[in-house]
C-alpha cells in the first residue's frame, strides 16, 4: 500500500513565523500535491510537482512556496504565517498521469493553527 | 467558480436504507470522476471512481452513476452503516492533466 506521511499531525504557530510543512511517500511517484481543507469550502489545491525541482501554482498559491529537492519529499513553506492560513493541511501523491486513470493518495492531514 | 458542486453539505440516513450522494460538474472535459471518504482528522482515503467511458461502476455496497449529458454523477451507499459516516467529496480530472478538482463535499451520518 501506498504510505504517504506527514511529519506533523498538529501545529501551533505564531503570526509571521515562518513554518515548514514536510510529506513523504514511498511509492516511487511522479506528482504530489499539497491541498488545504476548509469548512464548506472542500479541498483546494495549492500548488504541485510533477518531477523533481518541478513545480506549479495550483488556486490558490499566494503566501506560499513549495520545495522538491528529492522524488519521495515535497515541502510547503509558509513564507510569514498569518491567521488565515489556520486549515487542515492534506498531502498528496500520485502516479504520472498517462492513458490510464490514476488516483491521488493522502497522509493524514496536518491540522496547522496560527495564533 | 466552482467547476465541481456539491450542493447538499449534509445528509442523514437510517441505518440499513441508502444513501445517496450527489455531484454536479461544469466542465465538459473532465473524464475521470473519484470519490474519496474523509473521516476527522484523518486524510481522505480513495473510494470508488469511474471513467467517462462508462455510466455506472460497482464496487461492493457502493455504486457510482455518471450521467455525461446531465453532467452529473452520484454516489449511492446501499446497506449505509453507522461506520459510514464521514464527509465525502467528489473529485474531477482530465486526461494530460495533473490536477485533480474537488467538491465542497458533503457530511453523511447513518443513524442507528
Amino acid at each position: 500500500d501506498v504510505k504517504v506521511t506527514q511529519s506533523s499531525r498538529y501545529l501551533v504557530k505564531r503570526t509571521g513565523e515562518k513554518v515548514f510543512l514536510e510529506c513523504v511517500q514511498d511509492m516511487d511517484h511522479e506528482n504530489m500535491f499539497w491541498y488545504r481543507q476548509d469548512p464548506g469550502l472542500g479541498l483546494r489545491l495549492i500548488y504541485f510537482s510533477y518531477d523533481v525541482k518541478m513545480k506549479e501554482k495550483g488556486d490558490i498559491p499566494e503566501g506560499y512556496s513549495v520545495s522538491r529537492e528529492k522524488k519521495e519529499r515535497f515541502s510547503l513553506i509558509l513564507e510569514s504565517a498569518s491567521t488565515n492560513q489556520t486549515s487542515m493541511y492534506l498531502c498528496a501523491s500520485s502516479r504520472e498521469q498517462g492513458p490510464s486513470e490514476e488516483k491521488l493518495f493522502f497522509g493524514s492531514g496536518t491540522q496547522l493553527s496560527v495564533l | 467558480d466552482q467547476q465541481v458542486k456539491q450542493n447538499s453539505p449534509s445528509l442523514s440516513v437510517q441505518e440499513g436504507r441508502i444513501s445517496i450522494l450527489n455531484c454536479d460538474y461544469t466542465n465538459s472535459m473532465f473524464d475521470y470522476f473519484l470519490w474519496y471518504k474523509k473521516y476527522p482528522a484523518e486524510g481522505p482515503t480513495f473510494l470508488i471512481s469511474i471513467s467517462s467511458i462508462k455510466d455506472k461502476n460497482e464496487d461492493g455496497r457502493f455504486t457510482v452513476f455518471l450521467n455525461k449529458s446531465a453532467k452529473h454523477l452520484s454516489l449511492h451507499i446501499v446497506p449505509s452503516q453507522p461506520g459510514d459516516s464521514a464527509v465525502y467529496f467528489c473529485a474531477a480530472s482530465y486526461s494530460g492533466t495533473y490536477k485533480y478538482i474537488f467538491g465542497t463535499g458533503t457530511r453523511l451520518k447513518v443513524l442507528a
